[in-house]
C-alpha cells in the first residue's frame, strides 16, 4: 500500500460535469504534485505545491484547477474536460521541494471523459 | 533530442535471470537519480534513489550511476515473475525540483 492515498480510483464524467480528485498524505511532506500519465508514457508534471502555495503550473489549461487546503491534502478540480484529458492522474509528495528529496506517488485516479 | 533516453523494450527474460535496465542523459546538471517500478494500473513505486557515482544495493536491486559517462543502470538479480512491470528512470537537476523521466522499460519475467 502506498502512503499517498488518492480517491476516487476510477472516475467517468461527461464533458459538462464538474468533479474533483483528492489526494492525501500523512508523511509530513511539504511538497505535493499532480501528474498526468497517458498509456505507455511517463508521468507529465502539471502542478507543484510547496508549503501549501502553488509553486509550479506547467501551463495547464484552466479547466484543471488545483487546490491545497492544508499540508496533507491536495485537490484537483475538473470542469468542462475534453476526451483527450482521459488519463491516469497521479498525486505525489516529497519531504520538501528541492530535487534531492525523492517523490512518492499514489496509485492514481483513472479518468475517462465521455 | 530527449534529455533522458531509455530503451522502452519490451524486455522478456526467464525467471532467475539477471536483468540490466539502463538510461543515458545528456545534461550534467542532473545530480539525483531514481528508479521507479510501475505495475499495471498502479502508480510508480520508488525503488532506488542515489546521488553519487557508484553502486547502491538494496536486496536484489543494485543501482549504478556513472556521472562521467552520463549513464545509470538498475540491475535485478534472481528475477521473479513478480518483477514484471514497467521500470522508469527519473532524475532531477541540481537546482530544480522537476523529475525528468525516461520513457520506461516494460519487463516481463517468465516462470
Amino acid at each position: 500500500d502506498t502512503e499517498v492515498t488518492q480517491t476516487p480510483k476510477h472516475l467517468v464524467m461527461g464533458m459538462t460535469n464538474k468533479k474533483s480528485l483528492k489526494c492525501e498524505q500523512h508523511m509530513g511532506h511539504r511538497a505535493m504534485y499532480w501528474y498526468k500519465q497517458k498509456a505507455k508514457k511517463p508521468p507529465e508534471l502539471m502542478f507543484v505545491y510547496s508549503y501549501e502555495k502553488l509553486s509550479i503550473n506547467e501551463s495547464v489549461p484552466s479547466r484543471f484547477s488545483p487546490e491545497c487546503p492544508n499540508s496533507s491534502l491536495l485537490n484537483l478540480h475538473l470542469h468542462a474536460l475534453q476526451p483527450e484529458d482521459s488519463a491516469l492522474y497521479l498525486c505525489a509528495s516529497s519531504q520538501d521541494l528541492p530535487g534531492f528529496f525523492p517523490q512518492h506517488f499514489g496509485d492514481g485516479t483513472r479518468l475517462s471523459i465521455l | 533530442q530527449k534529455e533522458v533516453e531509455q530503451d522502452p523494450g519490451p524486455l522478456s527474460v526467464p525467471e532467475g535471470a539477471i536483468v540490466s535496465l539502463n538510461c543515458t542523459y545528456s545534461n550534467s546538471a542532473f545530480q539525483y537519480f531514481m528508479w521507479y517500478r510501475q505495475y499495471s494500473r498502479k502508480g510508480p513505486e520508488l525503488l532506488m534513489y542515489t546521488y553519487s557515482s557508484g553502486n547502491k544495493e538494496d536486496g536484489r536491486f543494485t543501482a549504478q550511476v556513472d556521472k562521467s559517462s552520463k549513464y545509470i543502470s538498475l540491475f535485478i538479480r534472481d528475477s521473479q515473475p513478480s518483477d514484471s512491470a514497467t521500470y522508469l528512470c527519473a532524475m532531477v537537476k541540481t537546482s530544480g525540483s522537476r523529475l525528468t523521466f525516461g520513457e520506461g522499460t516494460q519487463l516481463t519475467v517468465n516462470p
